[in-house]
């Protein structure tokens, strides 16, 4: 079975915090997602990378960077966290070159104080 | 913005099947029909994907039409734990696989009552 992990389900952290989340996959995926998840506005992709070490800026991507340095791990960072930033925070990874779907993890829902 | 149109809720009885329909009028020839649901306070799970031909897989049956401007998911025997948000989504297929964003709409609320 497709299996995304990702660190947290929940995390509680402070304003200007640097805050990272975390999240691994183990289907040897090319594709790897972050998105954000807010009541009215559905899911927003913030960062994709198609590959290690390569990233694409989803639709709102200000705020946040990306790592991955493994193929099986793909980081968020919030470099300087702000209450906007307060969300529910999904990671999905995707075999690519191919029309297969998207396996999302269960989330980290993230509340910035 | 999304490109599908789903009613706003369904309600179905525990055991009858759930039909949901999805309009996509506009489709253009290389995008795909995907469904998800979500459950609440968890991640979009995968249900079905197509093109232009039926599937069925363990979960459901994805019917499309011949023109392809709409679609219909079908739950074969609802259970309650069926209870989710059901999002149609189409995506092109995309060479090289770099992209695949997908844009989730606001979805069909099914309610599945004993």
């Amino acid at each position: 079975d497709v299996k995304v992990t990702q660190s947290s389900r929940y995390l509680v952290k402070r304003t200007g915090e640097k805050v990272f989340l975390e999240c691994v996959q183990d289907m040897d995926h090319e594709n790897m997602f972050w998105y954000r998840q807010d009541p009215g506005l559905g899911l927003r992709l913030i960062y994709f990378s198609y590959d290690v070490k390569m990233k694409e800026k989803g639709d709102i991507p200000e705020g946040y960077s990306v790592s991955r340095e493994k193929k099986e791990r793909f980081s968020l960072i919030l470099e300087s966290a702000s209450t906007n930033q307060t969300s529910m925070y999904l990671c999905a990874s995707r075999q690519g070159g191919s029309n297969q779907p998207q396996h999302f993890g269960d989330g980290t829902r993230l509340s910035i104080l | 913005d999304a490109k599908t149109t789903q009613p706003t809720s369904m309600d179905c009885a525990e055991g009858r099947a759930a039909n949901l329909p999805c309009n996509h009028s506009t489709i253009s020839g290389n995008e795909y029909v995907y469904w998800y649901r979500q459950i609440h306070s968890q991640g979009p799970q995968y249900i079905i994907h197509g093109l232009k031909n039926n599937e069925t897989n363990e979960m459901a049956s994805l019917i499309i039409t011949e023109d392809r401007k709409s679609s219909t998911l079908i739950l074969p025997h609802a259970t309650l734990r069926d209870t989710a948000v059901y999002y149609c989504i189409v995506r092109p297929f995309v060479a090289g696989g770099s992209q695949g964003n997908l844009i989730f709409g606001k979805g069909t609320k099914l309610s599945v009552k004993p």
